[in-house]
């Protein structure tokens, strides 16, 4: 079964400091791996997808990830945080059969000014 | 392009009522999923529809809950009755299906469903 670990549950980074949040998976093969966000009293917004090939993938809003295989991980980055970046972030793994995703419990990300 | 419509946001009932909620995916795509989030977890995929086929309920508590998507487009989602522990938000997705570029799925604004 396919399952997502988000071992941070609370991040706070100031304004203008980097951002790493981690993600590890569980999943039979090569997997698809996403990012979402969520602000207050919204849906998920996708950040960016990882299919294959490239293992560093960029996405909107200046986000990036990288599979790493080895480590089973798919961890976000961003150089450089803005407030409005405050947030929940998921992290999902894909089945390659069904178009199932099965999400982590999320980050919550603070951007103190 | 329109995205995926819910109604209503907010909904109130006491526990063992009953209370519906609809999803319109966006035009054209044929897969439509349903999740429950509760409050500090993430969304959990209650079931999953391909046009008007169901894909996957297995985590669909089917002695409360019934969902239907009639015609392949709208779909409404049913508990009845509902539990305290039914107190969450339900998010509505839609995505093309088909081949892997099409799994990325799109979220309706939700229902904050709270039962008392």
């Amino acid at each position: 079964a396919q399952s997502v670990t988000q071992p941070d549950i609370h991040i706070t980074v100031s304004e203008g400091a980097s951002l790493e949040l981690r993600c590890n998976y569980s999943y039979g093969a090569t997997p698809y791996l996403f990012w979402y966000v969520q602000s207050p009293g919204q849906g998920l917004q996708l950040l960016l997808k990882y299919f294959s090939g490239d293992t560093l993938v960029q996405g909107i809003k200046g986000f990036e990830a990288e599979f790493k295989r080895s480590q089973s991980s798919f961890n976000l980055r961003k150089p450089s945080v803005h407030w409005s970046d405050a947030a929940e972030y998921f992290c999902a793994v894909g089945s390659r059969h069904a178009g199932k995703s099965t999400f982590g419990d999320g980050t919550t990300l603070t951007v103190k000014p | 392009e329109a995205g995926v419509a819910q109604s209503p946001r907010y909904k109130i009932i006491e526990k063992r009522q009953s209370v519906a909620f609809w999803c319109n995916p966006i035009s054209g795509h044929a897969t439509l999923y349903w999740y429950q989030q509760i409050l500090g977890q993430g969304p959990k995929l209650l079931i999953q529809f391909q046009n008007n086929g169901v894909v996957d309920d297995s985590q669909l508590p089917k002695d409360r809950f019934s969902a239907e998507r009639l015609k392949g487009v709208d779909s409404t989602l049913k508990i009845q009755p509902a539990k305290l522990e039914d107190s969450a938000v339900y998010l509505c997705a839609s995505s093309l299906g088909g081949d892997r570029s099409s799994y990325e799925q799109y979220f309706g604004p939700g229902t904050r469903l709270t039962v008392t």
